[in-house]
């Protein structure tokens, strides 16, 4: 039983454009939300994180989280090709330690 | 901006043999933890660690790990005698609170 999916693309976007990324969750109890952006042989980044139902902005990235459809979203405004990574997305249970990671959205963005 | 750090970057060793992962977490962190990411796969949960006891593990965690926080910096991994399925990237983090993780860069590690 998969707890976090993610289409894992890969996802072409051109410059300048939104790029939206998408991810749900299994498992009700889960509490905070997390993504990370992993460049291609490093470690995951985190770039954002999210515990209440709606948005929340930081700079060019937007998360959006609807608890009640399980569904958190990253979009990032004015893509840049430096924007380009595999974007994961993570969940922490409530009471839990562990992250538990989606397989990643692999996103290009086209100059 | 504080860090996590990892060494060694690489450890390649043989089948059966003994390797230890070595990290130092962010300085005013307590929470710390180990993934690891097989390649072209997801990143998994190793194991936590809070108050100088393990707090939780993943059914990966098993006889052949243990971790250690031998002073009051290093958070330690290590691997009793490595098999060719532990062939996989590392990665330490740490936690102030545990909700937001940090990572560091990771150690490759190759079986042979």
């Amino acid at each position: 039983q998969k707890e976090v999916e993610q289409n894992s693309g890969p996802l072409s976007v051109p410059e300048g454009a939104i790029a939206s990324l998408n991810c749900t969750y299994s498992d009700r109890v889960s509490q905070s939300f997390f993504w990370y952006r992993q460049y291609s042989g490093k470690s995951p980044e985190l770039i954002m994180s999210i515990y209440s139902n709606g948005d929340k902005e930081d700079g060019r990235f937007t998360a959006q989280l609807n608890k009640a459809s399980q569904y958190v979203s990253l979009l990032i405004r004015d893509s840049q090709p430096s924007d380009s990574a595999t974007y994961l997305c993570a969940v922490l249970l409530q009471g839990a330690q562990k992250l538990v990671f989606g397989q990643g959205t692999r996103l290009t963005i086209n100059p | 901006e504080p860090e996590v750090t990892q060494t060694p970057s690489h450890q390649v060793t043989q089948m059966g043999q003994e390797v230890i992962l070595r990290c130092v977490p962010i300085s005013n962190h307590l929470y710390f933890y180990w993934y690891r990411q097989i390649l072209g796969q997801k990143v998994e949960f190793l194991v936590s660690f809070y108050n100088n006891e393990i707090s939780e593990k993943s059914e990966i965690f098993d006889d052949q790990f243990s971790v250690e926080r031998p002073d009051g910096s290093n958070f330690t991994l290590k691997i009793r005698s490595t098999k060719l399925e532990d062939s996989a990237m590392y990665f330490c983090a740490s936690s102030a609170g545990g909700d937001e993780q940090f990572f560091g860069p990771g150690t490759r590690l190759t079986v042979l």
